[in-house]
């Protein structure tokens, strides 16, 4: 069973804080990792989907890095709004590219 | 592309009934996944189709679950002898090249 981990589980920010999170993997047979962002009453949303060691990625106030080398990638939001409350998931995928293994969460809320 | 769509979008049932569950995907995406959330945790793998074939299954799911996907359209995803521990949201997802499309999921309740 891989262990994908998330911290904090939840978080809670004032708004036009920012903020960040992480999420650990395995380190071996890595071939992508993924970041969802998961609104109340609604469906899982997918934000990014990093591939290569050192990659960053970015859509609008969020931005995500990835260490593939050490196993952990982070998420950070600049300058919270509550609409960002939600819950961040991250998938971790194996070297056979099809099974992804997903994190616990950390839920954000956003205080306006 | 309507997106994915599940059904029903809440199920109730009493302990040792049968449920099924549906799930549309995206038309031309070949791959598609069932997940189960439980509160405060992330989604957990049940199992994984390649058009028609069921390639992967989650060693933790019991002999109770069984899912299909024939014509490598639509997916149903059985509980029989549902249990309380059984409570969870079922989501479906399908897959293009990348990343994972979610339908609404289906809550179900085991009284």
């Amino acid at each position: 069973i891989l262990n994908v981990e998330q911290s904090p589980q939840s978080l809670h920010v004032q708004e036009g804080d920012s903020t960040n999170f992480t999420c650990s993997f395995p380190s071996s047979n890595f071939y992508a990792l993924h970041w969802y962002r998961w609104e109340t009453a609604k469906s899982p949303e997918a934000l990014f989907v990093m591939t290569l060691n050192g990659d960053e990625k970015k859509k609008g106030r969020i931005s995500a890095t990835l260490n593939t080398k050490e196993g952990y990638s982070y998420l950070y939001i600049k300058g919270s709004q509550p609409e960002d409350s939600a819950t961040y998931l991250c998938a971790f995928v194996g070297n056979a590219g099809n099974m992804l293994t997903f994190g616990g969460g950390t839920r954000l809320m956003v205080k306006p | 592309d309507t997106g994915v769509s599940q059904d029903p979008r809440h199920k109730i049932t009493k302990r040792g009934q049968n449920v099924t569950f549906r799930c549309d995907p995206i038309s031309e995406h070949n791959r598609l996944y069932w997940y189960r959330q439980t509160l405060g945790q992330g989604p957990e793998f049940l199992t994984y189709f390649q058009n028609e074939a069921q390639l992967e299954k989650s060693r933790l799911l019991s002999d109770r679950f069984s899912a299909e996907r024939p014509k490598g359209s639509f997916s149903t995803l059985e509980i029989q002898r549902t249990e309380q521990g059984d409570s969870a949201m079922y989501l479906c997802a399908s897959r293009g090249l990348e990343k994972l499309f979610f339908g609404s999921g289906t809550q179900l309740s085991v009284l």
